[in-house]
């Protein structure tokens, strides 16, 4: 596709539900982020895919969340037994990965998850 | 470990004021340093980057200088417009090639 991709763009649940968050990333791009914006808060770094090496999960805040990537396309973010903290908006970007730490992101437009 | 500060918002301006958004990091080598933007409504973009030291990054008429010897890349430009009006994020980008750290955000409100 064009940009990058997620899905649902909004979602409520009831707390102690299990939710999967989508994210298509930009064709050809082997690098993956998902990050996480709290209200008032900066973006708050949870997990980055990078072809085929093993996933920094360095950012992920609790062993309720995983997330997976297939190959070098589509990435799952699962939150297990939601709490009300884990409301924010998730967001997801993709790069070509090129090393360095130069490389553009591109951000899709987030899943706005709100847990009641 | 690397890290981003910039400065707390929101900035009120009126348009044509001069603009700017204060950021230092602090990180082991050399990153690379980005602002990204998020317009009201879409999602965060890159504005610009500078990947080191004493380049300029600029677009759309802003500016910032990677400066190693303060460890800032200020934000800066010289006369906002209404649609200027968004949240900044500064950033960092580690040359191990690892995700990008960013900054809590800085409101900007542009006001005619």
């Amino acid at each position: 596709g064009a940009g990058v991709s997620q899905s649902p763009s909004n979602k409520v649940t009831e707390k102690g539900k299990d939710v999967e968050l989508r994210c298509d990333p930009i064709s050809g791009h082997t690098a993956l982020y998902w990050y996480r914006q709290r209200l008032g808060q900066g973006l708050e770094f949870l997990i980055y895919f990078q072809g085929n090496s093993a996933p920094d999960k360095s950012g992920l805040p609790s062993d309720r969340f995983s997330a997976e990537r297939t190959g070098e396309s589509v990435s799952t973010l699962t939150i297990q037994r939601t709490q009300q903290e884990d409301s924010a908006v998730y967001l997801c970007a993709s790069s070509r990965g090129d090393r360095g730490g130069g490389e553009k992101l591109f951000f899709g437009s987030g899943t706005q998850l709100s847990v009641l | 470990g690397n890290s981003v500060t910039q400065m707390e918002g929101p900035v009120t301006l009126s348009e044509e004021a001069f603009l700017t958004i204060n950021c230092t990091y602090t990180a082991t080598g050399y990153p690379s340093l980005f602002w990204y933007v998020q317009y009201p409504g879409e999602g965060l973009q890159l504005l610009l980057k500078a990947t080191k030291a004493d380049d300029k990054g600029s677009n759309k008429g802003f500016e910032a200088t990677y400066r190693k010897e303060t460890t800032s890349f200020h934000l800066e430009k010289g006369s906002v417009q209404v649609s200027d009006s968004a949240v900044y994020f500064c950033a960092l980008g580690n040359q191990a090639g690892t995700a990008l750290i960013f900054g809590k955000g800085t409101t900007l409100s542009v006001s005619s």
